[in-house]
């Protein structure tokens, strides 16, 4: 398996609710990392996690919250979003930290209304 | 701190035609440079990298692109343009042993037939 996957492929919520992406690969890879991507913009790295530890987190607003159960397994809680929170939101994985090209999935299309 | 620069917001250019995509880096150290490119509402998919070595990397799709350090670059080309690769094209480089992939704003590529 070489592919990331990710779910939902489109979620709107409202400002009040409470959701979650999930983001998944099976290629052994022991980085894993969230972006948000704008329209017509490049990705922004959110959070990076590294043998399931979190390793960078951008200044992130605290109603993202990100999660690793496990090697294989990433999630991002989300809070009371505001409406410019919606976005393509990517996940991607790597073999390990540094020097590694990273592996995308397809993205999740948020709209928060 | 480290940057890129695509100059070109968006290129138009018949099927069949050779594609030059410029990028520009700015870092301190031999960069580890990247190319990926993202169809609409998709994630990214990665078309070559340079780490070290020949200066000219053969990539996925027909893609080629050439390090030069003189210049502070990393250009994308291709012979002959296909419809299917109209898409966004980013250029990236990851710093010395970080996590952080940095992105270029990209360019968009429209292939007329």
């Amino acid at each position: 398996d070489t592919e990331v996957t990710q779910t939902p492929k489109h979620l709107v919520m409202g400002m009040t609710n409470k959701k979650s992406l999930k983001c998944e690969q099976h290629m052994g890879h022991r980085a894993m990392y969230w972006y948000k991507q704008k329209a017509k913009k490049p990705p922004e790295l959110m959070f990076v996690y590294s043998y399931e530890k979190l390793s960078i987190n951008e200044s992130v607003p605290s109603r993202f919250s990100p999660e690793c159960p496990n090697s294989s397994l990433l999630n991002l809680h989300l809070h009371a979003l505001q409406p410019e929170d919606s976005a393509l939101y990517l996940c991607a994985s790597s073999p390990d930290h540094a020097y590694n090209e990273q592996f995308f999935g397809p993205g999740t299309r948020l709209t928060v209304l | 701190a480290q940057s890129v620069t695509q100059p070109d917001i968006h290129i138009t250019v018949s099927e069949g035609a050779s594609l030059e995509l410029r990028c520009n880096y700015s870092y301190g150290a031999t960069p580890y440079l990247f190319w990926y490119v993202q169809s609409p509402g998709q994630g990214l998919q990665l078309l070559l990298k340079y780490f070290s070595g020949d200066t000219l990397v053969q990539g996925i799709k027909g893609f080629e692109a050439e390090f030069k350090r003189s210049q502070s670059s990393f250009n994308l080309r291709k012979p002959s343009v296909h419809w299917s690769d109209a898409a966004e094209y980013f250029c990236a480089v990851e710093a010395y042993n970080t996590d952080k992939l940095i992105f270029g704003t990209g360019t968009r590529l429209q292939v007329f037939p």
